[in-house]
């Protein structure tokens, strides 16, 4: 979806710097899911925000990862003291309304490597 | 019970031929179940779905099968074109968190000229 813009589009981070990834839905969209894809994997969910509110976590890594969609700006994955098993193309997507049909587009994704 | 398995990792078509790639699953809560084509350096598009209530759908070159009582998928995709040559994903999600796909490994199509 050419929508849904993220950027940077390629990240390079040594270990223990931090890393912050953006993703600006479609316009109006008020929904954003964010998915992680390690190399030669398929991708996996990680959280699904609504403006302002968490609404689940749970593929989240419970430390050094964060996300937020405030009510305005794009939303922001955050990671923390990144490692080498961070590395991984990390794409969002967005809904006008909570998905039902699992009709998800992604945007290009953003490339962390880390060194 | 969460995982889906896909196969072949990797196909070679001639042009012209059928590209078929298989998905297994376990859930039975599962009830949506799209493809995904992925470029290099790109996100994911969704190509294709199917639910439950239907065997076999079509779109255009691409038709995905599906067999309730085996919990399996499969994506074929007739007179397979060099610029099919990507990356493909099947995924399955369940009605209360439908946003939370899961992905199979992917299979990777190159189709010859």
């Amino acid at each position: 979806n050419a929508g849904v813009m993220q950027n940077p589009r390629h990240l390079v981070r040594r270990r223990g710097q931090e890393a912050r990834l953006r993703c600006s839905p479609v316009k109006g969209h008020s929904h954003v899911y964010w998915y992680r894809q390690l190399p030669e994997e398929g991708l996996k969910f990680m959280v699904y925000l609504q403006k302002e509110n968490i609404i689940d976590e749970s593929g989240m890594p419970k430390e050094r990862f964060s996300a937020e969609f405030p009510k305005e700006g794009p939303s922001i994955l955050r990671i923390q003291q990144v490692v080498r098993g961070d590395s991984a193309a990390y794409f969002c997507a967005s809904s006008l309304r909570a998905v039902d049909t699992g009709e998800l587009f992604f945007g290009e994704g953003s490339r962390l490597t880390v060194l | 019970q969460q995982q889906v398995k896909q196969s072949p990792q990797s196909l070679i078509v001639q042009k012209g031929g059928i590209s078929i790639i298989n998905c297994a699953y376990e859930n039975t809560a599962f009830d949506y179940f799209p493809w995904y084509q992925q470029f290099p350096g790109k996100g994911p598009a969704l190509l294709i779905a199917i639910r439950p209530d239907v065997s076999e759908k079509k779109e255009g070159r691409f038709t995905i099968s599906f067999n309730k009582s085996a919990k399996q998928f499969s994506l074929h995709i007739m007179d397979s074109q060099p610029g099919d040559s990507a990356t493909y994903f099947c995924a399955a999600s369940k009605g209360d968190s439908s946003y939370k796909l899961i992905f199979g490994s992917g299979t990777r199509l190159l189709v010859r000229p």
